[in-house]
């Protein structure tokens, strides 16, 4: 089985330019996260997709970052403007579904941003 | 709310030498418990999990876990490491309710010395 394809690997912008991420699931996996994991730290939920619509999205900087899922696969992840503290890996996980989480998620390999 | 502590940030060890890496939960809920490995510029791999019966689980590349619910503990244990287990160890935490969301520990970056 296919994993869970992220794009790009790397990414490198300066403060205030704009950058997107994408990440197609596992096929069939109705439920989809973004994490943030900044240097030195575990990884922190942004947003949690259940199909294409949003489950939680409440540590979401939504002033400056947005995330879709249209048609329930994949995603693509932006920010803009993008600040230097956003310099983080950006990782991308999905489940079957909610009920069958606990028995892991599966994650993408990440795209590591660079803010200057 | 669920939290996930990591007592360790680094932990050097030499080769074929046992090792464990600590995390202590806090959860006013009962919860599953997971432990993900990360190598270097990859994303995180699932070693083993926590649902229900047996306290003590056993995972991938030789690692084990205890839970411990007095304790609220579950620790990762391994008997003899090799220079292939260096990388970044997360523990991690979910409340049963399927709307509640993995909540991950700092990190314990093991680092094997030949």
């Amino acid at each position: 089985e296919a994993g869970v394809a992220q794009s790009p690997r790397y990414k490198i912008i300066e403060k205030r330019q704009s950058v997107a991420f994408w990440c197609n699931p596992i096929s069939g996996h109705a439920t989809l996260y973004w994490y943030q994991q900044i240097l030195g730290q575990g990884p922190k939920l942004l947003i949690q997709f259940q199909n294409n619509g949003v489950v939680d999205d409440s540590q979401l900087p939504k002033d400056r970052f947005s995330a879709e899922r249209l048609k329930g696969v994949d995603s693509t992840l932006k920010i803009q403007p993008a600040k230097l503290e956003d310099s983080a890996v950006y990782l991308c996980a999905s489940s079957l579904d909610r009920d069958t989480a606990p028995y892991g998620y599966t994650f993408g390999s990440g795209t590591r941003l660079t803010v200057v | 709310a669920q939290s996930v502590t990591q007592l360790d940030s680094q932990v050097p060890v030499f080769e074929e030498a046992p090792v464990e890496l600590r995390c202590n939960y806090s959860s006013s809920v009962s919860v599953y418990l997971f432990w993900y490995v990360q190598y270097p510029n990859q994303g995180l791999q699932l070693l083993l999990k926590y649902l229900s019966g047996s306290t003590l689980v056993k995972g991938i590349n030789g690692f084990e876990a205890e839970f411990n619910k007095s304790q609220t503990s579950f620790h990762l244990r391994k008997p003899s490491v090799h220079i292939s287990d260096t990388a970044e160890y997360f523990c991690a935490a979910k409340a049963y309710s399927s709307a509640s969301k993995i909540i991950f520990g700092s990190g314990t970056r093991l680092s094997i010395r030949p």
